[in-house]
């Protein structure tokens, strides 16, 4: 069974204050690693995905990288609006193509 | 700006009652998803559709609730009668065809249903 684990559940930066979000991830290989941001009261929004360890995706100030058991969500010099919770999933190669998700990590930035 | 549409955004109803939940997904895209969220279990997969076809249902409690795609552009998500766990976020995800393309889900805004 594809499991994801993605630490801490919970973060709070000071604005300016890099820091890494972890997803941990065990699946009977991977297709795809995606990350989404998802805001009060909306749908996830997709941010990245990664295919191949060693693969690294990068927009504003976020990068996202990928080993073969888990992926970092980088956060540098972070801003109020970039407060949010950061989901991960993982699609396993074959099958019905169907995404298991992480319970996410919350982060928020004070200013 | 091509967006997954759904209503209602909020439903209020007493335990017993049908709730209907509808989406529409992106133009274009062959695939839907229904999710429910909530604060204990997270994002959890009810229904998977392709090309309109029902893949995957495992998730969903089969006795009260009931997806189907009529046509392209729309999906629904009944829940017959209606339960006080029901109460949660349930989003919707459409997703373009794989061949040549990122597996991405874009997600709607969401209906919070909350069943007294």
């Amino acid at each position: 069974e594809d499991q994801v684990t993605q630490s801490p559940e919970a973060l709070r930066l000071q604005e300016g204050e890099s820091s890494s979000l972890n997803c941990s991830y065990t699946v009977s290989g991977l297709r795809g690693l995606f990350w989404y941001r998802q805001d009060p009261g909306k749908g996830p929004e997709f941010l990245f995905t990664l295919y191949s360890a060693g693969e690294e995706k990068e927009k504003e100030r976020l990068k996202a990288t990928l080993t073969k058991k888990e992926s970092f969500l980088h956060i540098t010099a972070p801003k109020p609006e970039d407060s949010a919770t950061y989901l991960c999933a993982v699609q396993a190669r074959g099958g019905s193509y169907i995404p298991t998700f992480g319970r996410g990590t919350s982060l928020i930035v004070h200013p | 700006d091509a967006r997954v549409t759904q209503t209602p955004r909020h439903k209020v109803t007493e335990m017993g009652q049908e709730v209907t939940m509808r989406c529409q997904p992106i133009l274009g895209h062959n695939t839907v998803f229904w999710y429910r969220q909530t604060m204990m279990q997270g994002l959890e997969l009810l229904a998977y559709f392709r090309n309109r076809a029902p893949l995957d249902d495992s998730g969903m409690p089969k006795d009260r609730f009931s997806a189907e795609m009529p046509d392209a552009t729309l999906a629904t998500l009944k829940i017959q009668p209606s339960e006080p766990r029901d109460s949660a976020v349930y989003f919707c995800a459409s997703g373009p065809p794989l061949a040549g393309a990122t597996d991405t889900q874009y997600f709607g805004p969401g209906t919070r249903l909350t069943v007294l």
